[in-house]
């Protein structure tokens, strides 16, 4: 099973500066099944990125992922209030099991 | 527009079943498959298992093995998840979501919160 780590557990930053979030994997990513999902309190997860760099449906384009193989990176180029709230990897592409990271918060500083 | 509407809040003894149904609609049922997720409180997000919407082949998370079942019923585009022998640490909130082996997430379920309480 591919276990995933995120980094940093959680990111304190203002409004307007910029967030790069890291997810390393403990073996290579096939084919870079790699996703990210928000999710704020009280709500299901929302789908961000997939494939590793490809926004999904609707996502504003300060979302960038980028990453392939063990490393992989998701920006927030400058964010909005809007855009607080935790943020996780998963990958899809090994079977046995689909898993997630732990998490990061960003967080109002 | 896409939607996965879940069953409502349970309350369950430990040693006790529960099943959570997800009915989707918006799209062809059978094309994509419905992976269960579920996430304890606080805690971070757990992979439970997939199954195809297409031929309800599954694949369960090795904790999970011999405790949890996953079936659809194609006639009415709904997908469930039955968990057996019920234990504390199984009180979370559960999540389906339309996606599975080599297909990201992209529609997600209201949620259902089991709580495990004797």
């Amino acid at each position: 099973e591919i276990v995933l780590t995120q980094s940093p557990g959680t990111l304190s930053l203002s409004p307007g500066e910029r967030a790069t979030l890291s997810c390393r994997a403990s073996q290579s990513v096939s084919s870079s099944y790699l996703a990210w999902y928000q999710q704020k309190p009280g709500q299901a997860p929302r789908l961000l990125i997939y494939g590793a760099s490809s926004r999904a449906t609707g996502i504003p384009d300060r979302f960038s992922g980028s990453g392939s193989g063990t490393d992989f990176t998701l920006t927030i180029s400058r964010l909005e209030p809007e855009d607080f709230a935790v943020y996780y990897c998963q990958q899809y592409g090994s079977s046995p099991g689909l898993t997630f990271g732990g998490g990061t918060k960003v967080e109002i500083k | 527009q896409v939607q996965l509407v879940q069953s409502g809040a349970e309350v369950k003894k430990p040693g006790a079943s529960v099943k959570v149904s997800c009915k989707a609609s918006g799209y062809t049922f059978t094309s994509y498959g419905i992976s269960w997720v579920r996430q304890a409180p606080g805690q971070g997000l757990e992979w439970m298992g997939w199954i195809s919407g297409y031929n309800g082949n599954t694949n369960y998370a090795q904790n999970l093995q011999g405790r949890v079942t996953m079936t659809t019923d194609t006639s009415t585009s709904t997908a469930y998840m039955e968990l057996r022998s019920l234990r504390f640490d199984d009180t979370a909130v559960y999540y389906c979501a339309k996606g599975g082996e080599l297909r990201y997430f992209d529609y997600w379920g209201q949620g259902t919160l089991v709580t495990v309480s004797s």
